[in-house]
């Protein structure tokens, strides 16, 4: 079985700071997607890094996909309160469209 | 688009009850995931359907969960009978395939006492 392992599992900082959250596994995967979950709600897709190496940027949002597709990481600067929630990793393997979930990060953002 | 339907949006049942769980994936996606949500155990997938044939149950639980999916636009999730160890938030999810994004529903929070 597949594990993605996040960290940390908590995580409470200020508004204004930068913070960076991880996704690991001993296993390769194909794909590496990462979803923001708000309470009461599913998870909303952020984004999918496909490429070893492969580095995205969406705003304040800096993802990066490892060299060898095993792990991923999560940066944001200069958080806000709107960043709270629930990040979840998930990664697909070759040929199939399962997902599967890593034990997420709750991030909170104190204003 | 409405996005992926779910009903019903909570549930609370006694244990040995019949629960069944409905979706509506949005309309074009030919696959529709079913997860579970607990603190203890994250998000799990339990079955997915791609064009409305079951792919993958082995995250199915034991033999009182059964999904079925009759049309592209509607899949139900069914527990018999229910037991307190099912509670959870159980969604459900469409996508249009591999290394697409999954739309989630808003999921339906089930409590057996």
């Amino acid at each position: 079985t597949q594990l993605l392992e996040q960290s940390p599992q908590f995580l409470s900082i200020q508004e204004g700071e930068n913070l960076t959250v991880y996704c690991n596994s001993s296993s390769v995967f194909s794909s590496l997607q990462w979803y923001r979950q708000e309470p009461g709600e599913g998870p909303v897709l952020l984004v999918t890094v496909v490429t070893g190496g492969e580095v995205k940027k969406l705003k304040r949002l800096t993802f990066q996909f490892g060299d060898a597709r095993k792990d991923s990481s999560l940066h944001i600067t200069a958080a806000q309160t709107g960043d709270t929630g629930l990040y979840l990793c998930a990664g697909t393997n070759f040929g199939n469209e399962k997902l599967t979930f890593g034990t997420g990060t709750r991030l909170t953002i104190i204003p | 688009d409405a996005g992926v339907i779910q009903s019903p949006r909570h549930e609370v049942t006694e244990m040995g009850q019949e629960v069944t769980l409905r979706c509506k994936p949005i309309s074009g996606h030919n696959s529709l995931f079913w997860y579970r949500q607990t603190m203890m155990r994250g998000l799990e997938l339990l079955i997915y359907f791609n064009n409305n044939v079951p792919i993958d149950d082995s995250g199915m639980p034991e033999d009182r969960f059964s999904a079925k999916m009759p049309n592209a636009s509607f899949s139900t999730l069914k527990i018999q009978p229910s037991e307190p160890r099912d509670s959870a938030v159980y969604f459900c999810a469409s996508g249009e395939g591999r290394l697409t994004e999954q739309f989630f529903g808003p999921g339906t929070r089930l409590t057996v006492l």
